[in-house]
Protein backbone atom coordinates (compact mmCIF):
# COMPACT_ATOMS: atom_id res chain seq x y z
CA UNK A 1 0.00 0.00 0.00
CA UNK A 2 1.14 3.07 -0.79
CA UNK A 3 2.26 5.10 2.15
CA UNK A 4 1.80 8.56 0.75
CA UNK A 5 -0.89 9.44 -1.47
CA UNK A 6 -0.92 12.92 -3.15
CA UNK A 7 -3.69 12.46 -5.71
CA UNK A 8 -3.89 15.97 -7.16
CA UNK A 9 -1.60 15.73 -10.04
CA UNK A 10 -1.69 19.11 -11.24
CA UNK A 11 -3.55 22.41 -9.37
CA UNK A 12 -3.69 25.81 -10.89
CA UNK A 13 -4.33 28.77 -8.84
CA UNK A 14 -4.70 32.60 -9.36
CA UNK A 15 -2.16 34.98 -8.06
CA UNK A 16 -3.18 36.41 -4.66
CA UNK A 17 -5.38 33.11 -3.58
CA UNK A 18 -5.06 31.05 -1.16
CA UNK A 19 -4.04 26.82 -2.30
CA UNK A 20 -4.74 23.58 -0.61
CA UNK A 21 -2.64 20.36 -1.69
CA UNK A 22 -3.73 17.43 -0.45
CA UNK A 23 -1.72 14.73 1.13
CA UNK A 24 -2.80 11.68 2.93
CA UNK A 25 -0.58 9.25 4.60
CA UNK A 26 -0.55 5.28 6.26
CA UNK A 27 1.26 4.43 9.03
CA UNK A 28 0.58 2.16 12.04
CA UNK A 29 3.68 3.71 14.00
CA UNK A 30 2.57 6.02 16.64
CA UNK A 31 5.72 8.31 16.28
CA UNK A 32 6.20 10.07 12.53
CA UNK A 33 6.99 13.23 11.03
CA UNK A 34 5.71 14.96 8.07
CA UNK A 35 7.23 16.89 5.57
CA UNK A 36 6.67 19.14 2.11
CA UNK A 37 9.40 20.20 -0.38
CA UNK A 38 9.26 22.59 -3.43
CA UNK A 39 10.82 21.26 -6.63
CA UNK A 40 10.83 24.08 -9.16
CA UNK A 41 11.82 23.54 -12.54
CA UNK A 42 15.73 23.87 -11.39
CA UNK A 43 15.86 19.98 -9.75
CA UNK A 44 16.69 21.46 -5.95
CA UNK A 45 14.55 19.84 -3.31
CA UNK A 46 13.68 23.16 -0.95
CA UNK A 47 12.18 22.09 2.68
CA UNK A 48 8.99 24.09 3.50
CA UNK A 49 7.51 22.73 6.88
CA UNK A 50 7.67 19.83 9.08
CA UNK A 51 4.67 18.75 11.61
CA UNK A 52 5.47 15.86 14.12
CA UNK A 53 2.69 13.38 14.90
CA UNK A 54 2.47 14.74 18.50
CA UNK A 55 2.71 18.08 17.52
CA UNK A 56 -0.72 19.43 19.02
CA UNK A 57 -0.87 22.86 16.48
CA UNK A 58 -0.74 22.95 13.03
CA UNK A 59 2.62 24.32 11.92
CA UNK A 60 2.84 27.34 10.43
CA UNK A 61 6.15 28.94 8.00
CA UNK A 62 5.42 32.10 6.82
CA UNK A 63 2.63 31.73 4.06
CA UNK A 64 3.06 27.75 4.80
CA UNK A 65 0.81 26.20 6.98
CA UNK A 66 0.11 22.76 7.30
CA UNK A 67 -3.82 21.24 7.88
CA UNK A 68 -2.62 18.42 10.04
CA UNK A 69 -5.87 15.86 10.54
CA UNK A 70 -5.01 12.92 12.49
CA UNK A 71 -7.69 11.38 12.65
CA UNK A 72 -7.78 11.11 9.01
CA UNK A 73 -4.10 11.14 8.43
CA UNK A 74 -3.76 14.19 6.43
CA UNK A 75 -1.31 16.93 6.05
CA UNK A 76 -2.86 19.13 3.51
CA UNK A 77 -0.27 22.07 2.88
CA UNK A 78 -2.26 25.06 2.60
CA UNK A 79 -0.02 28.49 0.55
CA UNK A 80 -1.84 31.24 0.90
CA UNK A 81 -1.35 34.41 -1.24
CA UNK A 82 0.40 32.29 -3.97
CA UNK A 83 2.94 34.37 -5.88
CA UNK A 84 4.38 33.51 -9.64
CA UNK A 85 7.36 31.83 -8.24
CA UNK A 86 4.93 29.34 -6.19
CA UNK A 87 4.87 27.52 -9.32
CA UNK A 88 6.63 23.98 -8.90
CA UNK A 89 6.33 20.39 -7.82
CA UNK A 90 5.26 20.28 -4.43
CA UNK A 91 6.19 16.71 -2.42
CA UNK A 92 4.68 15.11 1.22
CA UNK A 93 7.27 12.80 2.80
CA UNK A 94 6.72 11.17 5.73
CA UNK A 95 9.36 9.71 8.16
CA UNK A 96 8.30 7.16 10.60
CA UNK A 97 10.14 6.24 13.69
CA UNK A 98 11.05 3.08 13.21
CA UNK A 99 12.66 3.18 9.97
CA UNK A 100 14.91 6.11 11.38
CA UNK A 101 16.52 6.54 7.86
CA UNK A 102 13.78 6.27 5.11
CA UNK A 103 11.89 9.54 4.31
CA UNK A 104 8.88 7.88 1.88
CA UNK A 105 7.43 10.32 -0.30
CA UNK A 106 4.40 11.08 -2.44
CA UNK A 107 4.42 11.11 -6.18
CA UNK A 108 4.54 15.00 -6.12
CA UNK A 109 1.79 17.71 -7.28
CA UNK A 110 2.56 20.34 -10.04
CA UNK A 111 1.24 23.88 -8.92
CA UNK A 112 0.75 26.50 -11.85
CA UNK A 113 0.20 30.19 -10.28
CA UNK A 114 -1.77 31.85 -12.69
CA UNK A 115 -1.09 35.96 -13.16
CA UNK B 1 26.01 28.45 6.70
CA UNK B 2 25.74 25.14 5.91
CA UNK B 3 25.99 24.46 1.78
CA UNK B 4 25.92 21.01 -0.22
CA UNK B 5 27.65 20.62 -3.75
CA UNK B 6 26.80 18.10 -6.07
CA UNK B 7 28.43 17.91 -9.51
CA UNK B 8 27.75 17.33 -12.34
CA UNK B 9 24.46 19.04 -13.65
CA UNK B 10 24.30 17.09 -16.55
CA UNK B 11 25.76 13.90 -17.76
CA UNK B 12 25.49 11.72 -20.44
CA UNK B 13 26.60 8.50 -21.09
CA UNK B 14 26.62 5.31 -23.10
CA UNK B 15 25.32 1.99 -21.60
CA UNK B 16 27.87 0.11 -20.01
CA UNK B 17 30.22 3.25 -19.08
CA UNK B 18 31.51 3.66 -15.46
CA UNK B 19 29.75 6.26 -13.49
CA UNK B 20 30.83 8.76 -10.65
CA UNK B 21 28.96 11.57 -8.86
CA UNK B 22 30.13 13.38 -6.20
CA UNK B 23 28.89 15.51 -3.30
CA UNK B 24 30.13 17.42 -0.31
CA UNK B 25 28.70 19.46 2.12
CA UNK B 26 30.57 22.26 4.02
CA UNK B 27 29.96 23.87 7.07
CA UNK B 28 28.92 21.46 9.38
CA UNK B 29 30.31 18.00 10.56
CA UNK B 30 29.79 14.61 10.66
CA UNK B 31 26.78 15.01 8.44
CA UNK B 32 24.30 12.41 7.80
CA UNK B 33 24.51 11.88 3.75
CA UNK B 34 21.78 10.57 1.43
CA UNK B 35 21.48 9.82 -2.74
CA UNK B 36 18.31 9.66 -3.96
CA UNK B 37 16.61 8.73 -7.67
CA UNK B 38 13.95 10.88 -9.25
CA UNK B 39 12.48 9.07 -11.80
CA UNK B 40 10.57 11.41 -14.28
CA UNK B 41 7.35 12.61 -13.21
CA UNK B 42 7.69 10.59 -9.53
CA UNK B 43 8.54 10.82 -6.30
CA UNK B 44 11.87 10.15 -5.10
CA UNK B 45 13.11 6.47 -3.97
CA UNK B 46 15.97 6.99 -1.51
CA UNK B 47 19.25 4.70 -3.05
CA UNK B 48 21.98 4.82 -0.30
CA UNK B 49 22.60 6.78 3.34
CA UNK B 50 25.67 7.24 5.47
CA UNK B 51 26.05 7.97 9.12
CA UNK B 52 29.72 8.05 9.32
CA UNK B 53 32.86 7.44 6.94
CA UNK B 54 32.95 4.28 5.35
CA UNK B 55 29.79 3.29 6.84
CA UNK B 56 26.89 2.90 3.94
CA UNK B 57 23.57 1.81 4.07
CA UNK B 58 22.00 0.64 0.76
CA UNK B 59 17.99 0.45 0.19
CA UNK B 60 17.86 -0.84 -2.95
CA UNK B 61 19.98 -3.46 -4.67
CA UNK B 62 20.75 -2.75 -8.09
CA UNK B 63 24.03 -1.72 -9.87
CA UNK B 64 24.93 1.31 -8.25
CA UNK B 65 27.05 1.88 -5.10
CA UNK B 66 28.42 4.27 -2.73
CA UNK B 67 31.10 5.48 -0.89
CA UNK B 68 32.51 7.94 1.96
CA UNK B 69 35.80 8.82 1.80
CA UNK B 70 35.33 11.64 4.01
CA UNK B 71 32.74 13.39 6.46
CA UNK B 72 31.33 15.75 4.03
CA UNK B 73 32.06 13.90 0.72
CA UNK B 74 29.62 10.94 -0.65
CA UNK B 75 29.63 9.48 -4.02
CA UNK B 76 27.84 7.66 -6.16
CA UNK B 77 29.55 5.25 -8.64
CA UNK B 78 28.64 2.46 -11.14
CA UNK B 79 31.14 0.23 -12.76
CA UNK B 80 28.40 -1.07 -15.94
CA UNK B 81 25.79 1.69 -16.48
CA UNK B 82 22.12 0.45 -17.29
CA UNK B 83 19.42 2.00 -19.46
CA UNK B 84 17.31 1.87 -16.48
CA UNK B 85 19.58 3.81 -14.45
CA UNK B 86 18.83 7.43 -16.08
CA UNK B 87 17.12 10.05 -14.01
CA UNK B 88 17.74 12.86 -11.89
CA UNK B 89 20.06 11.90 -8.59
CA UNK B 90 19.90 14.13 -5.99
CA UNK B 91 22.48 14.23 -2.67
CA UNK B 92 20.76 15.33 0.77
CA UNK B 93 22.36 16.01 3.92
CA UNK B 94 21.06 16.62 7.50
CA UNK B 95 22.02 16.22 10.93
CA UNK B 96 20.03 14.25 14.00
CA UNK B 97 18.27 11.43 13.94
CA UNK B 98 14.51 12.11 15.05
CA UNK B 99 11.21 11.50 12.85
CA UNK B 100 12.02 15.40 12.82
CA UNK B 101 15.67 14.89 11.12
CA UNK B 102 14.69 17.36 7.72
CA UNK B 103 16.83 16.51 4.43
CA UNK B 104 18.49 19.30 2.58
CA UNK B 105 19.23 18.69 -1.12
CA UNK B 106 21.60 19.31 -3.56
CA UNK B 107 20.73 20.78 -6.94
CA UNK B 108 20.74 17.23 -8.68
CA UNK B 109 22.42 15.61 -11.54
CA UNK B 110 20.28 14.99 -14.45
CA UNK B 111 21.71 11.29 -15.92
CA UNK B 112 20.95 10.32 -19.15
CA UNK B 113 22.08 6.79 -20.45
CA UNK B 114 21.69 6.01 -23.92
Amino acid sequence: AQKITQTQPGMFVQEKEAVTLDCTYDTSDPSYGLFWYKQPSSGEMIFLIYQGSYDQQNATEGRYSLNFQKARKSANLVISASQLGDSAMYFCAMREANSARQLTFGSGTQLTVLP
Amino acid sequence: SQTIHQWPATLVQPVGSPLSLECTVEGTSNPNLYWYRQAAGRGLQLLFYSVGIGQISSEVPQNLSASRPQDRQFILSSKKLLLSDSGFYLCAWSNGAGDDEKLFFGSGTQLSVL
